[in-house]
């Protein structure tokens, strides 16, 4: 069975950086593509990149260029999400997901969410 | 960035009862060498996180139940639940995969009546 677990809730003040870890089990991590996908509250979700666990390669919204990097490490089957200098707005509910095939931007799996707070 | 609508941003429906969602695409997600819409939709559940229903427009994932149907081509989608039932209470979301980056619609609520 294909599982997607997600780091635990983090609070954190504007100006810091936040960093969320999502470890699969079930199939081969190198496999698949990851995405990261955010969801501010009562909002659609919003894809914010992905990275080749196979390479490390990534691609990154244009919005979060500059401020968001996904790292990988394939001995433990985890892919990591960090954003920096976090805003207010960056409060959301944060997501990775499995592509369902090699770059089809699908996402067939999800894991649980992971609840960022930024909040003076 | 394609820009993705849906109509109407909510719904209340009588068990049994067909309930249908509208998604509109600003340019077509139908591409020319493929023949495919890529167009996707997705269930969200309270505290949950989105779950594929349908992608290629009109081709249901796995487990998926067949009361869920999707149609439409180019710019214009359908997303049909043929009877309601109980468990379909959910935030419905279309989402283009056309290129990058890909876009999720703002979300059509569906309750009972």
């Amino acid at each position: 069975q294909v599982h997607l677990v997600q780091s635990g809730a983090e609070v954190k003040k504007p100006g810091a950086s936040v960093k969320v870890s999502c470890m699969v089990s079930g199939y081969t991590f190198t496999d698949y593509y990851i995405h990261w996908v955010r969801q501010a509250p009562g909002q659609g979700p919003e894809w914010m990149g992905w990275i080749n666990p196979n390479s490390g390669g990534t691609n990154y919204a244009r919005k979060f260029q500059g401020r968001v990097t996904m790292t990988r490490d394939t001995s433990i089957s985890t892919a990591y999400m960090e954003l920096n200098r976090l805003k207010s707005d960056d409060t959301a509910i944060y997501y990775c997901a499995r592509d369902m095939a090699k770059w089809q931007l699908l996402f067939d799996y999800w894991g649980q969410g992971t609840l960022v707070t930024v909040s003076s | 960035d394609i820009v993705m609508t849906q109509s109407p941003d909510s719904l209340a429906v009588s068990l049994g009862e067909r309930a249908t969602i509208n998604c509109k695409s600003s340019q077509t997600v139908l591409h020319s060498s493929t023949n495919k819409n890529y167009l996707a939709w997705y269930q969200q559940k309270p505290r949950q996180p989105p779950r594929l229903l349908i992608y290629w427009a009109s081709t249901r994932e796995s487990g998926v139940p067949d009361r869920f149907s999707g149609s439409g081509s180019g710019t214009d989608f359908n997303l049909t639940i043929s009877s309601l039932q109980a468990e379909d209470v959910a935030v419905y979301f279309c989402q283009h995969n056309y290129n990058t980056p890909p876009v999720f619609g703002p979300g059509t609520k569906v309750d009972i009546k």
